[in-house]
């Protein structure tokens, strides 16, 4: 079962605008992992972020979550056409049988036109 | 540093065929092992999951099978392939619980 949907599915922006990708998940998590995916390659994780933490950067990345209505999102300030990827949010659960398993939404297409 | 190798990159399998997808971790040691599968255009499904030698979860009841012979090496098998397997299948590795995946290159199964 997967945990975590991004909103919206697809974003396409212009280099030096700011893109920002918002993540939903249902249960109760330990922590909230964002990762990039070029085409037909393997993910690569950007930042996490813990349950009792509200906010985080890292670079141009800035990650926010709000555990009450289960919801985070992704700022990526000063876009550039590097960053065209598509982005998932991934969770970690904190109890129960699927403890330490690490769920992953659908993703985010992310394209920055130069 | 640790480094991940998985292989092969693409493979062409035809409806009925074995399968066997190989990965291997190196510079750490008892890492947790994942399989993901990514339909086109879609999210990662959580196939397997292992926390040690021998000790292998299964999320969703397939047509598939790990096995995890070493410490740090993951196989994914199947004794007859499905068109409904084709996908493209990724290996990843952790710490440990609640740790950040770090992911290999994957490979593209087409079953024909």
């Amino acid at each position: 079962s997967q945990q975590g949907e991004e909103d919206p599915q697809a974003l396409s922006i212009q280099e030096g605008e700011n893109a920002t990708m918002n993540c939903s998940y249902k249960t109760s998590i330990n922590n909230l992992q964002w990762y990039r995916q070029n085409s037909g390659r393997g993910l690569v994780h950007l930042i996490l972020i813990r349950s009792n933490e509200r906010e985080k950067h890292s670079g141009r990345l800035r990650v926010t979550l709000d555990t009450s209505k289960k919801s985070s999102s992704l700022l990526i300030t000063a876009s550039r056409a590097a960053d065209t990827a598509s982005y998932f949010c991934a969770t970690h659960t904190d109890r129960g049988s699927t403890l330490g398993r690490l769920y992953f939404g659908r993703g985010t297409q992310l394209t920055v036109w130069p | 540093s640790q480094t991940i190798h998985q292989w092969p990159a693409t493979l062409v399998q035809p409806v009925g065929s074995p399968l066997s997808l190989e990965c291997t971790v190196e510079g750490t040691s008892n890492p947790n092992l994942y399989w993901y599968r990514q339909a086109a255009g879609r999210g990662l499904q959580l196939l397997f999951y292992s926390v040690g030698i021998g000790q292998i979860s299964s999320e969703v009841p397939q047509n598939l099978s790990a096995s995890r012979p070493q410490d740090r090496q993951f196989i994914l098998s199947s004794k007859k392939l499905l068109l409904s397997d084709s996908g493209f299948y990724l290996c990843a590795w952790s710490e440990g619980n609640n740790s950040p995946l770090h992911f290999g290159n994957g490979t593209r199964l087409t079953v024909t």
